[in-house]
């Protein structure tokens, strides 16, 4: 089945430094999502991606799906106290509904 | 719009008694989804449904689980008996479309002694 890996797992930085997390699956993905869920809270959706070398911009937040549709990324610029919290990617393949979720990535951010 | 909407919030149960976790999805979306979120696990699809069909009911754990969607603006999930490796928060989640992002629910925290 498919299979997708999250990494890092956890990343500390101080703010104003840039964060990175990477999605890789092991399938050709449709589509990709990624969400946000802060400690406490529930995922909230940022954006998804569709077509084969995307990059869309959200402030701060790039996202990027890879030319193969095998992974995806999400860019982090001067990360801010407020960016708390992990990041999931969560892809679709074939024409099935559901989202499968990765690990995830918990970004920390100190003063 | 409230947005997705769960009750209860917390729920803390006894082994072998029956719980029952529901969803009010969001008005005039088509698609609704049940999650389990574990630490050991993470996020988990429980079961969808698309127009109050049952799609996908693989990642229910065992007969213990049973999901129903009578109409389009209520789901039940429900537990019969319980045991405390349900213990996790559930969250519900709807969708307007096939490939557009969820919209989750605050999720109920479900504690099992």
């Amino acid at each position: 089945g498919q299979q997708v890996m999250q990494i890092p797992q956890y990343q500390h930085v101080q703010e104003g430094e840039d964060f990175t997390t990477y999605c890789n699956s092991s399938t050709t993905l449709s589509n990709i999502q990624w969400y946000k869920q802060r400690p406490g809270g529930h995922p909230v959706f940022l954006i998804q991606l569709v077509k084969s070398g995307e990059v869309k911009k959200q402030k701060r937040l790039t996202f990027q799906f890879g030319e193969a549709k095998k992974n995806s990324s999400l860019h982090i610029t001067a990360t801010q106290t407020t960016d708390v919290g992990t990041y999931f990617c969560a892809p679709q393949t074939g024409t099935a509904s559901k989202l499968t979720f990765g690990t995830g990535t918990r970004l920390q951010v100190t003063l | 719009d409230a947005g997705v909407i769960q009750s209860p919030r917390h729920e803390v149960t006894e082994m072998g008694q029956e719980v029952t976790l529901r969803c009010k999805p969001i008005s005039g979306h088509d698609y609704l989804f049940w999650y389990r979120q574990t630490m050991m696990r993470g996020l988990e699809l429980l079961i969808y449904f698309n127009n109050n069909v049952p799609i996908d009911d693989s990642g229910m754990p065992e007969d213990r689980f049973s999901a129903k969607m009578p109409n389009a603006s209520f789901s039940t999930l429900k537990i019969q008996p319980s045991e405390p490796r349900d213990s996790a928060v559930y969250f519900c989640a709807s969708s307007e479309r096939s490939y557009y992002g969820y919209t989750f629910g605050s999720g109920t925290r479900l504690t099992v002694v």
